[in-house]
């Protein structure tokens, strides 16, 4: 089964105005993280947002916020007020415990959802 | 400068060839990684290092060999290249004293073309 699944391959949203782009996660931990990565067409990764599994309010970074529902298993990524910039690939990414459960292993990535954003 | 750098930034090279691919860090991360990505199905995790004596497989790992030189680098080598091996490669540190906090950053990629 897959750990990760962004079920929107491409997302298109006007400038200025928000957008959701959606992540749900497979885990039976307990305690992990989940994590947004921009990836523009230059190629780089870039990290934009961090919410951990016991944290009980939704992680905020500058116009960007997670959409954290534990029960759901969903991560959902927020932007709002879209500028042409924010064209890029988002991956949505979930760090679990190693196996033995006492340090955190390696990431998990979805496929990606493409946005764009026009003027 | 980068924190994170990757040589060479793009690599065209031939089927059997044996080629290396350099990662070097300044932020003083235990932790790297590296992997691959190919269009449509995100980054998989080829190997990793959470010290310098320490490595281990990921999800795809054959073909593929790696060296943690130091702290600082981490090098992973294409034994006998093959086109399907053509894809974007990322580098990878983190810092596990973050603990549950703890993010991995890349770095800039390198594109392989295996003809």
């Amino acid at each position: 089964a897959q750990k990760i699944t962004q079920t929107q391959p491409g997302m298109f949203v006007q400038e200025k105005e928000a957008v959701t782009l959606d992540c749900t996660y497979d885990t039976s931990d307990q305690s992990y993280g989940l994590f947004w990565y921009k990836q523009p067409s230059s190629g780089e990764m870039i990290f934009l947002i961090y919410q951990g599994s016991y944290d009980e309010q939704n992680a905020t970074e500058g116009r960007y916020s997670l959409n954290f529902q534990k029960a759901r298993k969903s991560a959902n990524l927020v932007i709002s007020a879209s500028q042409l910039g924010d064209s890029a690939m988002y991956f949505c990414a979930m760090r679990e415990r190693t196996a033995g459960g006492t340090s955190y292993g390696k990431l998990t990535f979805g496929q990606g959802t493409i946005l764009t954003v026009h003027p | 400068d980068a924190d994170v750098t990757q040589t060479p930034r793009n690599r065209i090279t031939k089927t059997g060839k044996r080629i290396m691919l350099e990662c070097s860090q300044t932020k003083g991360h235990d932790r790297m990684y590296w992997y691959r990505q190919d269009p449509g199905l995100g980054l998989r995790l080829i190997y990793y290092s959470f010290d310098v004596k320490d490595i281990n497989k990921g999800e795809i790992s054959d073909g593929y060999s790696v060296s943690r030189q130091a702290q600082a680098k981490f090098s992973l080598s294409l034994e006998s290249a093959i086109p399907n091996q053509t894809a974007l490669y990322f580098c990878a540190t983190s810092d596990p004293g973050q603990g549950a906090w703890e993010t991995q950053y890349f770095g800039p990629g390198t594109r392989l073309l295996v003809l």
